[in-house]
Formats: structure tokens, C-alpha cells, sequence
């Protein structure tokens, strides 16, 4: 499986933007990137997805490089309940199965 | 509409014994997928259920198997448990039709094995 790598931790201010990078050269034509967040004890919940342009909703943007070997999610403006940790996944076209690795814990300072 | 639910929420066994879990899909999700997570692991995929067949299955031994009833629901059994099985257990479903991909989790099984 195509691997993606994280920074382990990242702290912003209340109310500003913030961008999550992950790295995945090894990414495949057909892999789709997701992104997943995990608040404190609660399962994970899906936050954006894209295969090749960028892509927003509600609640965040993701920006996908144009070699697709890294991507960014964005947050507009941060608010302490955004405070988790943010899963970067690929997933295969052909299955559903998600690989997750250590993604990054975003905390939130007010 | 009622999210992802999961019984019990908490759990205590002992080594060797056996443990089901249970999850309720969202109503109108075909596809149920199991993971384990842990403090050293992470998130781990167990396996994916689709029309009461299992379609991926993650590396873990046969020792967890589960099942998809044909409302959707599905369980999951642990046999001859272990002290390292202790984990949150998560299901996740996921919308079929559509082109959907998006999966969503309940809030998960605590498993405590002593």
C-alpha cells in the first residue's frame, strides 16, 4: 500500500487558517487522498477527498499538488473543537479499506 | 438519521475467553467495515462487509472473524482473547450507491482483556 507521511503535531491560533501537509510520492494514478479527523473519544469522522483537483466543502479545502505526491488540507479559520488528530489516507479505487498512519494532533490555542 | 451505533460501548473479558461486538450501520448503508485501534498500532482495518460477504480482509488472525446479517447490521468475534486484543474497536459504514466513499464511524467498543 502507498504509504503517507504526516508531521506528528501542529499548533495554530483560534480563528486562523491552518495547513495539515502530507507527503505521498509513492501514490498511485487511481489512489484517492482522504482525510479523517479523530476527536478526543470519538471514532473518526471524514473531513474531504480528491483524486486530482482541488477540492472544498463545508468543512475544510484540500489542496492536491500537481504531481499528486503531496496534498494539503485547509482549514479557513480554526476553532478549538477543530482541536484532533487528522488522518492524510490513500485509498485504492479498487477497495474501501483505509490505511491509516499516525496522522498529525492538531492542537488550538485560543 | 441515527449515525453509527455500536454495542456494548464498553467491555471487560478475561484471556481466553470469547467476545461478539456489535454495529448498527446507518440506515441505507450496505458496506460495514471493522478496525482496531491501539496506543502502538493505530488504526488497524480488520475487514469490510458488503451484501452479508466479507470483501477485504486486514492482516490479523483468524482468531477475529465477523459477520453481516442482511439488514446490514454486523458482529464481530474475537475467540481465545489475549492481553494484547485489548483495544477500541471501531465500525465504520459506508453509503454504496452513488460513488460514495466517505465511511462513518461509531464511537466504538472498548475491550478490556485482564
Amino acid at each position: 500500500d502507498a504509504k503517507t507521511t504526516q508531521p506528528n503535531s501542529m499548533e495554530s491560533n483560534e480563528e486562523e487558517p491552518v495547513h495539515l501537509p502530507c507527503n505521498h510520492s509513492t501514490i498511485s494514478g487511481t489512489d484517492y487522498i482522504h482525510w479523517y479527523r479523530q476527536l478526543p473519544s470519538q471514532g473518526p469522522e471524514y473531513v474531504i477527498h480528491g483524486l486530482t483537483s482541488n477540492v472544498n466543502n463545508r468543512m475544510a479545502s484540500l489542496a492536491i499538488a500537481e504531481d499528486r505526491k503531496s496534498s494539503t488540507l485547509i482549514l479557513h479559520r480554526a476553532t478549538l473543537r477543530d482541536a484532533a488528530v487528522y488522518y492524510c489516507i490513500l485509498r485504492q479505487n479498487a477497495g474501501n479499506m483505509l490505511t491509516f498512519g499516525g496522522g498529525t494532533r492538531l492542537m488550538v490555542k485560543p | 438519521k441515527a449515525g453509527v451505533t455500536q454495542t456494548p460501548r464498553y467491555l471487560i473479558k478475561t484471556r481466553g475467553q470469547q467476545v461478539t461486538l456489535s454495529c448498527s450501520p446507518i440506515s441505507g448503508h450496505r458496506s460495514v467495515s471493522w478496525y482496531q485501534q491501539t496506543p502502538g498500532q493505530g488504526l488497524q482495518f480488520l475487514f469490510e462487509y458488503f451484501s452479508e460477504t466479507q470483501r477485504n480482509k486486514g492482516n490479523f488472525p483468524g482468531r477475529f472473524s465477523g459477520r453481516q446479517f442482511s439488514n446490514s447490521r454486523s458482529e464481530m468475534n474475537v475467540s481465545t482473547l489475549e492481553l494484547g486484543d485489548s483495544a477500541l474497536y471501531l465500525c465504520a459504514s459506508r453509503k454504496t450507491s452513488g460513488g460514495h466513499y466517505e465511511q462513518y464511524f461509531g464511537p466504538g467498543t472498548r475491550l478490556t482483556v485482564t
